[in-house]
């Protein structure tokens, strides 16, 4: 059965410094790989996605994700973070094997908190 | 930037009752998708729709639930008689085609409370 998993309730980052953000996963075909970030009040926005080719995949707003094969990880990164980067980051996958009409299964999500 | 649109954006309703929350998914997406989110729990897939009709549904969408195209526009998700362990975030997202590549696009999502 497909699965996500983000070990981390919430990371603590001060402004400046790199973050990191984990996400492992578990598919029985390769995987389609996203990550979406929830302000508070709104929906999920797109940030950017894993699909093939180069593992290292850039997104919006300086984001971004490396995808690791032999550890099922996709973890989302940036060099330098910003207050305004404090939110809900959610880690999804499809399965191409998973045999679903596209729905993601979701993460439970990581609070990211950016201190001045 | 297109958006996906949901309304209202908070329901408050007694158990028991009828739902309605509608959704107005960008305007050149074929694919049309229900998600909720329980308060601090993941985000739950509910529902698949293309062609006017189910896709794909969850285990969470039984008989209670249902989903319909009214016009070219809308799309609404209607839970018939609601329950308390209704209460949740309930989230449309749309995409232009259901390739696994393709991103959805999510709207802010209603916040459904069964009192």
């Amino acid at each position: 059965a497909q699965s996500v998993a983000q070990p981390e309730d919430q990371v603590n980052v001060a402004e400046g410094n790199p973050l990191t953000v984990k996400c492992t996963y578990s598919v029985s075909g390769n995987p389609y790989l996203f990550w979406y970030v929830q302000y508070p009040n709104r929906g999920l926005q797109f940030l950017l996605k894993y699909i093939t080719g180069d593992n290292l995949v850039k997104g919006s707003y300086g984001f971004e994700a490396e995808f690791n094969k032999s550890q099922t990880s996709f973890h989302l990164k940036k060099p330098s973070a910003l207050v305004s980067d404090s939110a809900l980051y959610f880690c999804a996958v499809r399965d191409e094997y998973g045999g679903s009409q596209g729905n993601l299964i979701f993460g439970k999500g990581t609070k990211l908190s950016v201190k001045p | 930037e297109p958006e996906v649109t949901q309304t209202p954006s908070h329901q408050v309703t007694q158990m028991g009752q009828e739902v309605i929350l509608r959704c107005v998914p960008i305007s050149n997406h074929l694919y049309f998708y229900w998600y909720r989110q329980i308060l601090g729990q993941k985000v739950e897939f509910l529902v698949s729709f293309y062609n006017n009709e189910i896709s794909e549904k969850s285990e969470i969408f039984d008989d209670q639930f249902s989903v319909e195209r009214p016009d070219g526009s809308n799309f609404t998700l209607k839970i018939r008689s609601t329950k308390l362990e209704d209460s949740a975030m309930y989230f449309c997202a749309s995409s232009a085609d259901r390739g696994l590549n393709q991103p959805q696009h999510f709207g802010d999502g209603t916040r459904l409370s069964i009192l």
